[in-house]
């Protein structure tokens, strides 16, 4: 199965500060079909996860523009430009390009 | 309004079996490949399998198909997730979700707790 691994683990922010979330594949996520299949979610407290960007970049509905993702290949990032208190809960990154799908192991952001 | 309602979670016994389901309303069930996915108190989070809209497919993740079944039942709307042969690691809170465009968990359930232990 394919590995993600999400740094850092834990990350404090201040509200309007600037974060960035990392996270690694154990094998490149482009597929054949030139898609590459890597998506970010938030699971804010007690709540179920949601969607915030597809396909690396692509913004989900609803999802305010202060997150961004990039990346390409093995290495990916999810950029929040200013938090706000409503984005502290933890963010997970998922690959759908290798069956089966599979999880990082979050990075839970708290306010500092 | 999408709604996915889990049900059917609990303490059970190593070893014993359960059935999950899970209630759709909300848009047409039978137009939709659903999965499963499960968190674990850990907070690790696992893809179990999907399921076909119309039932004829099933795909799982390896480590679980010897042990998990989901079925659908269309007339119903209804997901399961058939749980044998449970063990103490099997413990988590397990997802219905559906799919949109492009998107492989779009909606969420409210998951359903499920505990192992003797």
């Amino acid at each position: 199965d394919v590995v993600l691994t999400q740094t850092p683990p834990t990350s404090s922010a201040t509200i309007g500060q600037s974060v960035s979330i990392s996270c690694r594949s154990s094998q490149s996520l482009l597929d054949s079909d030139g898609n590459t299949y890597l998506y970010w979610y938030l699971q804010r407290p007690s709540q179920s996860p949601q969607l915030l960007i597809y396909l690396v970049s692509k913004l989900g509905s609803g999802v305010p523009n202060r997150f961004s993702g990039s990346g390409s290949g093995t290495d990916f990032t999810l950029k929040i430009s200013g938090v706000e208190a409503e984005d502290l809960g933890v963010y997970y990154c998922v690959q759908g390009t290798h069956d089966p799908y599979t999880f990082g192991a979050g990075t839970k952001l708290e306010l500092k | 309004e999408v709604q996915l309602v889990e049900s059917g979670g609990g303490l059970v016994q190593p070893g014993a079996s359960l059935k999950l389901s899970c209630v759709a309303s909300g848009f047409t069930f039978s137009d939709y490949w659903m999965s499963w996915v499960r968190q674990t108190p850990g907070k690790t989070m696992e893809w179990i399998g999907d399921i076909k809209y119309d039932g004829s497919y099933t795909n799982y993740a390896p480590s679980l198909k010897n042990r998990f079944t989901i079925s659908r039942d269309n007339a119903k709307s209804t997901l399961y997730l058939q749980m044998s042969n449970v063990r103490s690691e099997d413990t988590a809170t397990y997802y219905c979700t559906i799919p949109s465009l492009g998107i492989p968990f779009d909606y969420w359930g409210q998951g359903v707790m499920v505990t192992v232990s003797s």
